[in-house]
């Protein structure tokens, strides 16, 4: 696609149901970059893919927390019994990755998540 | 952690020149970008380096100091829509991306 599409764009949900956050990136992009950021707070890092391999998970705040990206494209954010401190905006973003150096990462408009 | 330190916020008139300063851990260091995020909204891409030196690109320049660890983004010309969040972001040679936790920059008329 031509940017990064993240759905639902907003999403609420009750105490303990599980959600599914989606993020499809720029096609061609290997690195997929999930963060999430409460209000009036900076971005916190949850996980990085390359490909389908997460070299780096150690921003997942527990184990209610899981992600996966299948065929190097689409990831999916999983959190299981939500709880009311899940609530922030959850911010996905991609770049080319790859051998060399880095480049600019485009992020998507973000899931909403209430937890009411 | 990446120790990625700027300042929480910075005030300026319309008009005037503001610099923010960013430090980070040179360890893995592999490109340092400067991203801007206005409230409600998504970060955008300003700047991106990866050798010593200035980039200017408008009103906006991006300077960088490899064995320093230090960058900084200078805002010239400043206009009211320049109020946002400015996020110094480290990349590391195995790809990932460590942001600050953004500078607010406040435009007053």
């Amino acid at each position: 696609g031509a940017g990064v599409s993240q759905s639902p764009s907003n999403k609420v949900t009750e105490k303990g149901k599980d959600v599914e956050l989606r993020c499809d990136p720029i096609s061609g992009h290997t690195a997929l970059y999930w963060y999430r950021q409460s209000l009036g707070q900076g971005l916190e890092f949850l996980i990085y893919f390359q490909g389908n391999s997460a070299p780096d998970k150690s921003g997942l705040p527990s184990d209610r927390f899981s992600a996966e990206r299948t065929g190097g494209s689409v990831s999916t954010l999983t959190i299981q019994r939500t709880q009311q401190e899940d609530s922030a905006v959850y911010l996905c973003a991609s770049s080319l990755g790859g051998e060399g150096l880095n480049t600019e990462a485009f992020f998507g408009q973000g899931t909403r998540l209430t937890v009411v | 952690g990446q120790n990625i330190d700027q300042p929480t916020e910075m005030t300026a008139t319309e008009g005037a020149i503001v610099q923010i300063n960013c430090t980070y851990q040179t360890s893995g260091f592999n490109g340092l970008f400067w991203y801007q995020q206005h409230a409600g909204e998504a970060p955008t891409f300003l700047s991106y380096n990866v050798l010593d030196g200035l980039e200017e690109k408008g009103r906006f320049s991006s300077f960088l100091s490899r064995s320093k660890g230090y960058s900084y983004l200078l805002l010239k010309e400043l206009q009211m829509k320049d109020s946002a969040s400015y996020l110094c972001v480290k990349g590391s040679n195995d790809y990932k991306l460590s942001f600050g936790a953004g500078t607010t920059v406040t435009v007053r008329a």
